[in-house]
């Protein structure tokens, strides 16, 4: 069967500072990847969806960027957090019609 | 591009009750309309889905509804229990498209 793992599940960072978060999803080959962020109590808005290594697609300019090394890694970046890149850090997979979420990771910018 | 708008973005029901959540989108190409829960802390988890060849489907407590010409889908949650209670994310996309576009969201409360 298909997993999804992220981590890590919490991260507190200084404004400033880099990130890096990481996605890998177990039980399935060439399967589409997105990053989605969450701020409390709001909808789920899409950051980046990548089709293949190597390939990346933004949908909303902002300090953040996205990278696929392998087939099963999803890795987001920033090179220096703001204290709006704060939120509830989600990806997911898809193979066909269905998506799938991670458990997602918990970003504080102080 | 689509556009999904979801209703009610809040909804309290006595346990037992049924609970309705409403959708609607914009893109008559649409073909695909997955239902997520969340509950707090969580990843949304897919919990029912329709495609555009079928009108209902159910899986026990829950169903979905879709009409077409309308354009509209709902998810129907019979027997409410206390453990429905958590965010409802509704979604839709067209054929060979890699991305979902989201309902803003229900916030489901069951009464006990």
């Amino acid at each position: 069967s298909q997993t999804i793992h992220q981590w890590p599940a919490t991260l507190v960072q200084p404004v400033g500072s880099p990130l890096s978060l990481e996605c890998t999803v177990e039980g399935t080959s060439n399967p589409n990847l997105y990053w989605y962020r969450q701020a409390a109590g709001r909808g789920l808005q899409l950051l980046f969806y990548s089709v293949g290594i190597g390939q990346i697609s933004s949908e909303v300019p902002q300090n953040l960027s996205a990278s696929r090394p392998q087939d099963r890694q999803f890795i987001l970046s920033s090179k220096k957090l703001l204290l709006s890149d704060s939120g509830f850090y989600l990806c997911a997979w898809s193979v066909s019609d269905e998506q799938f979420f991670g458990p997602g990771t918990r970003l504080t910018v102080l | 591009g689509e556009n999904v708008e979801q209703h009610p973005s809040t909804l309290s029901v006595q346990e037992g009750d049924s609970a309705v959540i409403k959708c609607t989108y914009s893109d008559s190409a649409s073909n695909y309309f997955p239902w997520y829960k969340q509950e707090l802390g969580k990843g949304p988890q897919l919990i029912i889905d329709i495609r555009s060849n079928v009108g209902e489907k159910k899986d026990q407590r829950i169903a979905v509804t879709l009409n077409k010409t309308a354009k509209h889908f709902s998810l129907h949650i019979t027997e409410t229990q206390p453990e429905d209670s958590a965010v409802y994310f509704c979604a839709a996309r067209s054929f060979g498209n890699e991305k979902l576009t989201f309902g803003t969201g229900t916030r489901l409360t069951i009464i006990p």
